[in-house]
């Protein structure tokens, strides 16, 4: 069984851009959430999403958004880009039915802002 | 605001020697309880849950979890240097099921 796929592994760009990553989950998969990590804040969750609609949301601004597809592959998007939006964001899947559950996490995309 | 609180370390034992990996957490609604390994560069990968008081066992990991004090620890029997990585514990309030991290411990086991 295929794992969580990221993508792209490493971006760079620039200050007052825009970005867009990429998610597919482990198939059979409904949940999908988003973290940004950082060495000084360590993993922070950004929202889930489970069957096309956010389920949950994090304390981040809202230039950070994300969209789910019917096939549960799992977009986020940043508008305007900030230096301290330098981060590790990995996502992570599960089947999402219920609590207790394994969280899968995907290989990650770098990105840095500059 | 739910909080999950680790020591960042570096923890340091002798290969063979138990670690020893601690956690609080503010949310006392909170009911399940991860610990995850991260290697440097790595993502995380999870080792052990555990959502009843009491101990845990899975090969040579110990979970422990005290819900009266809020605690929740990781103990690794025979470390090896192979088990140095970043420990993040996590706490899983219900009703949302998302995890809430620490922001992870890190260990060093030396030969």
């Amino acid at each position: 069984k295929a794992g969580v796929t990221q993508t792209p592994r490493y971006l760079i760009k620039t200050r007052g851009q825009q970005v867009t990553l990429s998610c597919s989950p482990i198939s059979g998969h409904r949940s999908v959430s988003w973290y940004q990590q950082t060495p000084g804040q360590g993993l922070q969750f950004l929202f889930e999403y489970f069957s096309e609609t956010q389920r949950n949301k994090g304390n981040f601004p809202g230039r950070f958004s994300g969209r789910q597809f019917s096939n549960s592959r799992s977009e986020m998007n940043v508008s305007t880009l900030e230096l301290g939006d330098s981060a590790l964001y990995l996502c992570a899947s599960r089947l999402g039915d219920t609590g207790n559950e394994k969280l899968f996490f995907g290989s990650g995309t770098q990105l840095s802002v500059l | 605001q739910k909080e999950v609180e680790q020591n960042s370390g570096p923890l340091s034992v002798p290969e063979g020697a138990i670690a020893s990996l601690n956690c609080t957490y503010s949310d006392r609604g909170s009911q399940s309880f991860f610990w995850y390994r991260q290697y440097s560069g790595k993502s995380p990968e999870l080792i052990m849950f555990i959502y009843s008081n009491g101990d845990k066992e899975d090969g040579r990991f110990t979970a422990q979890l005290n819900k009266a004090s809020q605690y929740v620890s990781l103990l690794i029997r025979d470390s090896q240097p192979s088990d140095s990585a970043t420990y993040l514990c996590a706490g899983e309030s219900g009703g949302s099921y998302i995890p809430t991290f620490g922001r992870g411990t890190s260990l060093i086991v030396h030969p």
